[in-house]
């Protein structure tokens, strides 16, 4: 079956900018879904297919997709970005939805 | 704006039928999008459980697939997951989704957590 790979963690300072990879075969075929989790709450989207973002979600929020990584990108992290994050697939070749195993961003 | 909210026992005994069910509020099931359920077990990452289409195409997490059992209750709007002879591992938090064709979930409940324990 597909699998994605994630760093379990990524640290960063306040106001730099944070990336967090999302590795998988040919991923650049595929449609790839972000998803930000806080402690005690249920995951947020926060970009898909890719590169879109959701209504309310800040522009420093952005993602990319190419060859076998997609990347979500934080631009001026803030405190409040300190959460789980998330990467996201449908396999065609299964009809299964595939998560990465999850990366915690860390801001320092 | 849409919402999504689980219901059900918190707790089952082991062996036995885990069933939660998630109401969808300001958006009717029928009009279309994929509904899903996806787990989320203490300290680790999430896992999907399944996703079905209104009219009623079926898709399972080839893990749990013998165990599973999704529905939908149009004239409820509500649609319901079944896990069958659970153990100690299916404690979790169980979460309702609307999902996409492409899979993305725009729309979150807010998570029930169940533990399986005697």
């Amino acid at each position: 079956s597909y699998v994605l790979t994630q760093p379990p963690s990524v640290s960063v300072a306040p106001g730099q900018t944070a990336r967090i990879t999302c590795g998988g075969n040919n991923i650049e075929s595929k449609s790839v879904h972000w998803y930000q989790q806080k402690p005690g709450q249920a995951p947020v989207l926060v970009v898909y297919d890719d590169s879109d973002r959701p209504s309310g979600i800040p522009e420093r929020f952005s993602g990319s997709n190419s060859g076998n990584t997609a990347t979500l990108t934080i631009n001026r992290v803030e405190a409040g970005d300190e959460a789980g994050y998330y990467c996201q697939v449908w396999d065609r070749s299964s009809d299964h939805v595939i998560f990465g195993a999850g990366t915690k961003l860390t801001v320092l | 704006q849409v919402q999504l909210q689980e219901s059900g026992p918190g707790l089952v005994k082991p062996s036995e039928t885990l069933s939660l069910t998630c109401t969808v509020s300001g958006y009717s099931i029928i009009s279309g999008y994929y509904w899903g359920w996806i787990r989320q077990p203490p300290g680790r990452g999430l896992e999907w459980i399944a996703s079905m289409y209104h009219s009623g195409s079926t898709y399972y997490n080839p893990f749990l697939r013998s165990r599973v059992t999704i529905s939908v209750d149009t004239s409820k709007n509500q649609f319901s997951l079944k896990l069958s002879s659970v153990t100690a591992a299916d404690t979790a938090v169980y979460y309702c989704a609307r999902g996409h064709i492409v899979g993305k979930f725009d729309y979150w409940g807010q998570g029930a957590l169940v533990t399986v324990s005697s």
